[in-house]
């Protein structure tokens, strides 16, 4: 069965420093595809990136940086020089590469940015 | 433009009174599913359908129902609301790989 783990509920951080945010999946599956969303204090989910499992190389989109690593079946998130927009709720999920494409999410990761 | 809506985004209704939720896609897409958004949970599948006319249970089914009468549409309705049902929701339209939200119907049920 697939599963999604963020084993921080919330994390705090001054603006401008760096912070990692935490996922581990486990899944049988050898093909299926991770995302990480975030959902700011409005409540819609934002879609910030996709990966699959087949691609493994590293990501880095402005101050976004993400690390997938099959062999620890981590998919980490890094918000480099943080700011306070990046306030919100954080979530990883899984999610099947074929059949219903049902997604798995995490419980989610509350981050504050301190001004 | 590609879109999910959801209607109505805010509800606050008594415990009984039958509801409806109603998502609509315009992308025909297949595939369609509904999401609860509970604090310490995270997001949970409620219903989903492959097509029109077929449905399945997601992980947590009860006290709700569905129906996939049209590609574009998946409503999900709530017979007898509990007060446990009380709930952020979701509806999601997707492809392989890509999935497309939308923007949440925050649900009281008193």
């Amino acid at each position: 069965a697939q599963k999604v783990t963020q084993a921080q509920t919330e994390i705090s951080v001054v603006e401008k420093e760096d912070v990692t945010l935490d996922c581990v999946y486990e899944t049988r599956d050898t093909t299926y595809y991770l995302f990480w969303y975030k959902q700011p204090p409005s409540g819609e989910l934002v879609f910030l990136i996709r990966r699959n499992s087949f691609d493994e190389q590293n990501e880095i989109s402005g101050r976004y940086s993400w690390n997938f690593q099959k062999s620890t079946s981590s998919f980490n998130f890094t918000i480099t020089a943080s700011q306070v927009v990046d306030s919100a709720v954080y979530f990883c999920a899984l999610s099947e590469a074929y059949g219903a494409n049902n997604l798995f999410f995490g419980t989610g990761t509350r981050l504050t940015v301190i001004p | 433009e590609a879109q999910v809506t959801q209607n109505p985004r805010y509800l606050i209704t008594v415990t009984g009174k039958k509801l409806t939720v109603t998502c609509s896609q315009n992308m025909n897409h297949e595939y369609m599913s509904w999401y609860r958004q509970d604090p310490g949970l995270g997001l949970r599948q409620i219903y989903y359908s492959m097509n029109v006319e077929v449905t399945d249970k997601g992980d947590v089914p009860e006290g709700y129902k569905v129906s996939r009468k049209e590609k574009r549409n998946f409503p999900l309705i709530l017979e007898s609301p509990s007060p446990n049902q009380t709930s952020l929701y979701f509806c999601a339209s997707s492809l392989p790989g890509e999935q497309f939200f939308g923007p949440g119907t925050r649900l009281t049920v008193l």
